[in-house]
């Protein structure tokens, strides 16, 4: 059983640039989530897709944008940067039965300068 | 409006102590569940234990257990005999709803084992 691995793992941009994140989710997982944690803070819920199509969103505006796709990777997409974006962008993934945790990767630290 | 409590920041103890972390949360909906999750240095979010609203026994696994009580909205974590390596961050956790996947966490709590 594969875990939850995501790319790259640090990443250093400047504000008004577009980023890409990436997730590769568990094997069987078909719904993913990505959340926002800025340091010393819980993550916060940015959106999360089912069967690449999303279908649940946080507080974030609409230039956080994503993707699923049918081999159960995903992407998250963050346009026109902010300071304010740099935290820890985190994937999860869970089965539609929902029978265990949610499983998350190790983060992609962003930093905006 | 869901939301999750962890009002302790940090806690510090030393090694074999017994710490417990609490945690309050409010929902209005009658269906949820409820986690606990560890965070190290890695960064990594690792899953400690999922109960659902309608499972109000206590579980026990090792040294760690957990007590969710209703009446008061808590849902505390207690580490016994507490090592180095229980070191980490710690989060708990909301989702509302059957059909929700969405999490809402708590602020988390820094644990400090000493040795």
């Amino acid at each position: 059983e594969t875990g939850v691995t995501q790319s790259p793992t640090h990443l250093i941009k400047t504000r008004g640039q577009q980023v890409t994140l990436r997730c590769s989710s568990q094997s069987g997982h078909n719904t993913v989530s990505w959340y926002q944690q800025a340091l010393g803070q819980g993550p916060q819920f940015i959106f999360q897709y089912y069967r690449e199509e999303e279908n649940g969103r946080g507080n974030f505006p609409p230039r956080f944008s994503g993707l699923q796709f049918p081999n159960y990777s995903s992407e998250l997409n963050v346009n026109a940067l902010e300071l304010d974006d740099s935290a820890l962008y985190l994937c999860a993934s869970s089965s539609f039965q929902r029978n265990y945790g949610y499983t998350f990767g190790s983060g992609t630290r962003l930093t905006v300068v | 409006a869901q939301k999750v409590t962890q009002a302790q920041t940090e806690i510090s103890v030393v090694e074999k102590e017994d710490v417990t972390l609490d945690c309050v949360y409010e929902t209005r909906d009658t269906t949820y569940y409820l986690f606990w999750y560890k965070q190290p240095p890695s960064g990594e979010l690792v899953f400690l234990i999922r109960r659902n609203s309608f499972d109000e026994q206590n579980e026990i696994s090792g040294r760690y257990s957990w007590n969710f009580q209703k009446s008061t909205s808590s849902f505390n974590f207690t580490i016994t005999a507490s090592q180095v390596v229980d070191s980490a961050v710690y989060f708990c956790a909301l989702s509302e709803g059957a059909g929700s996947y969405q999490l809402t966490f708590g602020k988390g709590t820094k644990l400090s084992v000493i040795p």
